[in-house]
């Protein structure tokens, strides 16, 4: 089976640091991708690692570690537009549809 | 801009009213799929075409039937909505290339059930 957990809600302040876990246990491994989704609208993609260590994109920056199915998303120097949830998804094999998990509901606080 | 396009954006229909959402991409993407989301849960896969093949998830109701008449379009059905059935659907699209398998998504269309 697939599995795919993260917390379910986190605040943070206007331009802190936030990391947002992920961990998974697939049947397989090829790419792990961190969407966000603000209330109502659609996911819309940040970040993919396939490889393990950290890919930086900005403010923005994802780390992944195969061996222990874990992920992290690290958000830099808060806005309070980040204020939305981040989905972890996994994608088992091949071009197999991507799993997601819930979603870590961000709340960024003056 | 490419981009992928969904119609309507919101959707009211009665219970036991056929409804079928529609979505358009212009990337020539040869992947797309459908997803529903409820509230504060994940995004649920229901089925996925690459090119003209259909995949169907396991747990996907029967009320729940898709045509993909080309590459561009893709429509959601649903034959008979229930009340379970309101969600949020999303359309995502994706190359069939190693290396690009990022999935776009559409803004959705929200469906409501009276």
């Amino acid at each position: 089976g697939q599995n795919i957990d993260q917390p379910t809600e986190m605040t943070a302040t206007e331009g802190a640091i936030v990391q947002i876990n992920c961990t998974y246990q697939t049947s397989g491994f090829n790419g792990l991708f961190w969407y966000q989704q603000h209330a109502g609208e659609a996911p819309t993609f940040l970040s993919y690692n396939v490889l393990d260590g950290l890919e930086e994109k900005g403010r923005f920056s994802s780390f992944l570690s195969r061996s222990k199915g874990y992920s992290y998303l690290l958000l830099k120097e808060l806005q309070m537009k980040d204020s939305a949830s981040y989905l972890c998804a996994v994608r088992a094999s091949g071009n197999t549809p991507l799993v997601f998990g819930k979603g870590t509901r961000l709340s960024v606080i003056a | 801009d490419a981009m992928v396009i969904q119609n309507p954006r919101y959707q009211v229909t009665q219970f036991g009213k056929p409804v079928t959402l529609s979505c358009s991409q212009t990337l020539n993407h040869n992947v797309m799929y459908w997803y529903q989301q409820k509230s504060s849960q994940a995004p649920k896969l229901l089925f996925h075409y690459y090119d003209k093949d259909f995949n169907n998830e396991a747990d996907t109701p029967d009320n729940f039937q898709s045509r993909r008449p080309n590459t561009s379009f893709c429509f959601l059905d649903i034959r008979s909505p229930g009340l379970g059935d309101a969600a949020m659907y999303l359309c995502a699209t994706s190359p069939r290339r190693r290396g690009e398998e990022t999935q776009y998504f559409g803004p959705g269309t929200r469906l409501l059930v009276l």
